[in-house]
């Protein structure tokens, strides 16, 4: 059983479309994740929900906008797409921090995304 | 505000030789630290975790790690490398729950027959 899926696995389109991609997790937590891993494998987080309530937004442009529509996804929206947003984006998902009786944050990730701008 | 530095971009060892993964780590409190991994277009894997319980971490697939407050390290250690050991490795730090995991650039272990 898949704890934490996203689709589609691979994404090709060109500048300017907007395109969608999913994320869901089947392991109860109530917080998800989008972080974005460039070319160099460097990964940062993007964007950061509890119980389907915003918490982190990193510097990211207004074109990437989260959506969930319940706790198990997580759905990451990008309009007016550029040749720089080309990466690999990953969903994960914890429990909420602090719930476990330690303040610490174990997160699960989904196998990731892999967009191409053309 | 924390970050983590991993001192290896690239570490390439022979088959059943040890490995070495070193990081050192920032916090302005006491830390959660977390040793990552991902194989080549893979998502990413937990092996191990510290959260101020034992500081000698053991992992997944023979992997552990020390915590060292007094030189802010949490290196990885394996005693024999395999070659399925043949990854990216990702040291990642979390001040407190509610903040978030901050990840080091990565070390690229190679694993030579």
């Amino acid at each position: 059983d898949t704890a934490v899926s996203q689709t589609p696995k691979y994404l090709v389109t060109q500048m300017g479309n907007d395109k969608s991609i999913k994320c869901e997790q089947n392991l109860g937590h109530d917080t998800m994740y989008w972080y974005k891993q460039d070319s160099k494998k460097f990964l940062k987080i993007m964007f950061s929900y509890n119980n389907k309530e915003l918490i982190i937004n990193e510097t990211v442009p207004n074109r990437f906008s989260p959506k969930s529509p319940d706790k198990a996804h997580l759905n990451l929206h990008i309009n007016s797409l550029e040749l720089g947003d080309s990466a690999v984006y990953f969903c994960a998902s914890s429990r909420t921090p602090g719930t476990s009786g330690r303040f610490y944050n174990e997160q699960f990730f989904g196998p990731g995304t892999r967009l191409t701008v053309l | 505000a924390q970050s983590v530095t991993q001192l290896d971009s690239h570490v390439s060892v022979s088959e059943g030789t040890p490995v070495l993964l070193r990081c050192n780590y920032s916090s302005s409190y006491s830390p959660s630290l977390f040793w990552y991994v991902q194989h080549p277009n893979k998502g990413l894997q937990l092996l191990l975790k510290y959260t101020s319980a034992a500081t000698l971490v053991k992992g997944i697939n023979g992997f552990e790690a020390e915590f060292k407050k007094s030189e802010t390290s949490f290196h990885l250690t394996k005693p024999s490398a395999h070659m399925s050991d043949a990854a990216e490795y990702f040291c990642v730090v979390s001040d407190r729950g509610n903040t978030p995991l901050v990840f080091g650039k990565g070390t690229r272990l190679s694993v030579i027959a």
